[in-house]
């Protein structure tokens, strides 16, 4: 069975810095991976995803992501936060075929203008 | 073009009432799922229909759920003798295929309050 654990439940940044939201990952087969974000009262975005081809991956709004197997890990950062990126943000697993989609607990991301 | 659309966008309910919710998803996805997220959780899968027929139920919490998709577009999750413990928002997702890493396109919920 595969899982996810968000390391923080709250980041808060300034507008203009880098942000760091942590996720590890637990999966018995080659997993697929995923970030998506959700603003308020709007519907989960996909922000990027990893389906093992490059373990570096670029997503929507500046946002990327690196795979590495050796530490379980699927962070996403951002080098420079904007106003519109206050939401919060889940990391995914999907093991090997399978649909179905395991999220951690989520991020809530504050940017301070 | 449209995204996947749910209705209600809030119910509220009494204890031991019968819900209905429905979900419309992208025009041409044969894949829909129901995902259900309770208050400062992530989203936890519930089912999966492949066209019409459900593919694989195991999330759901017991058998006062029950979800159907007759015509392999609109799906209903309908919850029996509703309890407070299923207030939650309940999340349509729609794939055009269904596959691994097939993107899965989100509603924006339906806020379901039991008293």
């Amino acid at each position: 069975a595969q899982s996810v654990t968000q390391l923080d439940s709250h980041v808060s940044v300034s507008e203009g810095t880098p942000v760091l939201l942590r996720c590890n990952y637990s999966s018995s087969y080659s997993p697929s991976l995923f970030w998506y974000v959700q603003h308020p009262n709007k519907g989960l975005q996909l922000l990027l995803k990893y389906t093992s081809a490059a373990t570096l991956v670029k997503g929507i709004n500046g946002f990327e992501a690196e795979f590495k197997k050796s530490e379980t890990s699927f962070h996403l950062t951002k080098p420079s936060a904007h106003m519109s990126d206050a939401a919060e943000y889940f990391c995914v697993v999907s093991d090997h075929n399978d649909y179905k989609l395991s999220f951690g607990a989520g991020t809530t991301v504050t940017v301070r203008a | 073009g449209a995204g996947v659309s749910q209705t209600p966008s809030n119910k509220v309910t009494e204890k031991g009432k019968y819900v209905e919710l429905r979900c419309d998803p992208i025009s041409g996805h044969t894949a829909l799922y129901w995902y259900r997220q309770s208050l400062g959780q992530g989203p936890e899968f519930l089912i999966y229909f492949q066209g019409t027929g459900a593919a694989d139920d195991s999330g759901l919490p017991n058998d006062r759920f029950f979800a159907v998709r007759p015509e392999g577009s609109v799906s209903t999750l309908k919850i029996q003798r509703t309890e407070r413990g299923d207030s939650a928002v309940y999340l349509c997702a729609s794939s055009s295929k269904g596959g691994r890493a097939d993107e899965q396109f989100f509603g924006p919920g339906t806020r379901l309050t039991v008293l």
